[in-house]
C-alpha cells in the first residue's frame, strides 16, 4: 500500500525568504517521488522528481528536494521566495513496480507575502 | 516532451444531462489513462483507471454507471458524466505515462459545473 502525508496544508513566508514543503510517504514497493505544482484553476506541472539515481534532487524555478529514506521524507524548498511562486503544491508517489498507480498528497497551499 | 491535452478545458450544463470530457495523448500511445476528480481546496482523487480496449478499473466509491469511461484507441479516452448534478460540479483531470517516463503527464484539466 502507498500513501502519502504533507505535513502542512498551509504555509506563508514572505518573498525572499527560504521555503519548505515537507512530505512524507510509505510504499510498499521502491517508489518514485515527484513534486507537482497547480496553479488556481490550471493543470498540474512537474516541478521536479526522484526515480532512485541522486538523492538531492533539483527542478524547476531553483526548487529541490532531497529523498530520505530512513525518514521517508521527500521535503521540497526553495532558498528565496518569489511571489510568483503562490500556488497549491502537491507531492506525488508512484511505485516503480507494480503498477502506475498514483497517489497525491493532501496539497499545500503556499502563500508569499510582499 | 510528452503532451496530454483535455478538452473541453470547462463546460457548463443543465442538471439531468450528460457531458463527455475528451483526454488525447498528442505524441504518445498510451494504452492506459487515468482520470482524477478534484474538488475545491482539495486534492486529486483517482477515479478510475482506463485501459484501451477493455473495461476501466474504478476506485471504490466510484459510481461506474455514472462515469462512463471508453478507451476505444491508444490515443483517446473519454470520461461521460451521465445525468449530471450539481455535486458533480468538479475539476476533472486526465494523465497517463509515456513509455520511458517515470512521471504522469496531465492534461489542463476540465472544470465542470452542473446548474
Amino acid at each position: 500500500a502507498q500513501s502519502v502525508t504533507q505535513l502542512d496544508s498551509h504555509v506563508s513566508v514572505s518573498e525572499g525568504t527560504p521555503v519548505l514543503l515537507r512530505c512524507n510517504y510509505s510504499s510498499s514497493y521502491s517508489p518514485s517521488l515527484f513534486w507537482y505544482v497547480q496553479h488556481p484553476n490550471k493543470g498540474l506541472q512537474l516541478l521536479l522528481k526522484y526515480t532512485s539515481a541522486a538523492t538531492l534532487v533539483k527542478g524547476i524555478n531553483g526548487f529541490e528536494a532531497e529523498f530520505k529514506k530512513s525518514e521517508t521524507s521527500f521535503h521540497l524548498t526553495k532558498p528565496s521566495a518569489h511571489m510568483s511562486d503562490a500556488a497549491e503544491y502537491f507531492c506525488v508517489v508512484t511505485p516503480r513496480t507494480g503498477g502506475f498507480k498514483t497517489i497525491f498528497g493532501a496539497g499545500t497551499r503556499l502563500f508569499v507575502k510582499a | 516532451g510528452a503532451v496530454v491535452s483535455q478538452h473541453p478545458s470547462w463546460v457548463i450544463c443543465k442538471s439531468g444531462t450528460s457531458v463527455k470530457i475528451e483526454c488525447r495523448s498528442l505524441d504518445f500511445q498510451a494504452t492506459t489513462m487515468f482520470w482524477y476528480r478534484q474538488f475545491p481546496k482539495q486534492s486529486l482523487m483517482l477515479m478510475a483507471t482506463s485501459n484501451e480496449g477493455s473495461k476501466a478499473t474504478y476506485e471504490q466509491g466510484v459510481e461506474k454507471d455514472k462515469f462512463l469511461i471508453n478507451h476505444a484507441s491508444l490515443t483517446l479516452s473519454t470520461l461521460t458524466v451521465t445525468s449530471a448534478h450539481p455535486e458533480d460540479s468538479s475539476f476533472y483531470i486526465c494523465s497517463a505515462f509515456p513509455t520511458g517516463f517515470p512521471e504522469a503527464f496531465f492534461g489542463q484539466g476540465t472544470r465542470l459545473t452542473v446548474v
